[in-house]
């Protein structure tokens, strides 16, 4: 079974550009968060996706936004990006069942440069 | 608010065993994962603690105590190919809402 597949690997925008991320979850899977993990602050919560709709979000500002398909491949976008954007960000996916059982595997990740 | 500690940096000879404590404060809490991180790559799940107790995966093993807010991950048999970041995070829930809240991440260096 292939695992998560995030598209682009990399990218550099810079301040004031908008940015929009792609995750494509393992087969079988409904629920896809999005982290942000940086030096500085570690892996952050951005939010999660299961059957369309957001279930749930992170403490990140509203030019952070994300979207899922009924394929359940998400997307995510960053507008007017600012340097501190500047991360990897990881999609992860889940069968979004019981959070008693459910597992959480992650991309490979996309790496964003803001100049 | 919710917050995990384990130690920032772990170091170890090949051959041995290690333990990476994690210790958390938070509300909505279902269970404990951990995963490992290479430089560069992304986090690789290694295991999942719903129920108190150790689950044994080959050379890990992963412990929870629900009543201690504590949770432990045992690598044994240590090789040059464990030195990663190991990271604990509390799945927390309420509702039908979920997330993974992470640790800083413990460096682990194996020696030769």
């Amino acid at each position: 079974k292939a695992g998560v597949t995030q598209t682009p690997r990399y990218l550099i925008k810079t301040r004031g550009q908008q940015v929009t991320l792609s995750c494509s979850p393992i087969s079988g899977h409904r629920s896809v968060s999005w982290y942000q993990q940086t030096p500085g602050q570690g892996l952050q919560f951005l939010f999660e996706y299961f059957s369309e709709t957001q279930r749930n979000k992170g403490n990140f500002p509203g030019r952070f936004s994300g979207r899922q398909f009924s394929n359940s491949r998400s997307e995510m976008n960053v507008s007017t990006l600012e340097l501190g954007d500047s991360a990897l960000y990881l999609c992860a996916s889940s069968l979004g069942g019981s959070p008693s059982t459910d597992t959480q595997y992650f991309g490979p990740g996309t790496r964003l440069t803001v100049l | 608010g919710q917050s995990l500690e384990q130690p920032s940096e772990v170091t170890a000879v090949e051959g041995a065993i290690v333990q990476i404590n994690c210790t958390y404060q938070t509300s909505g809490f279902y269970g404990l994962s951990w995963y490992q991180q290479h430089d560069g790559g992304a986090p690789t799940f290694l295991s999942y603690n719903a129920l108190d107790g150790l689950e044994e995966t080959g050379r890990f093993s992963s412990f929870l105590s629900r009543s201690d807010s504590y949770g432990y991950l045992l690598l044994q048999e240590l090789q040059m190919k464990d030195s990663a970041s190991y990271f604990c995070a509390v799945v927390i829930s309420s509702g039908s809402a979920r997330q993974l809240t992470f640790g800083s991440g413990t460096q682990l260096t194996v020696l030769p």
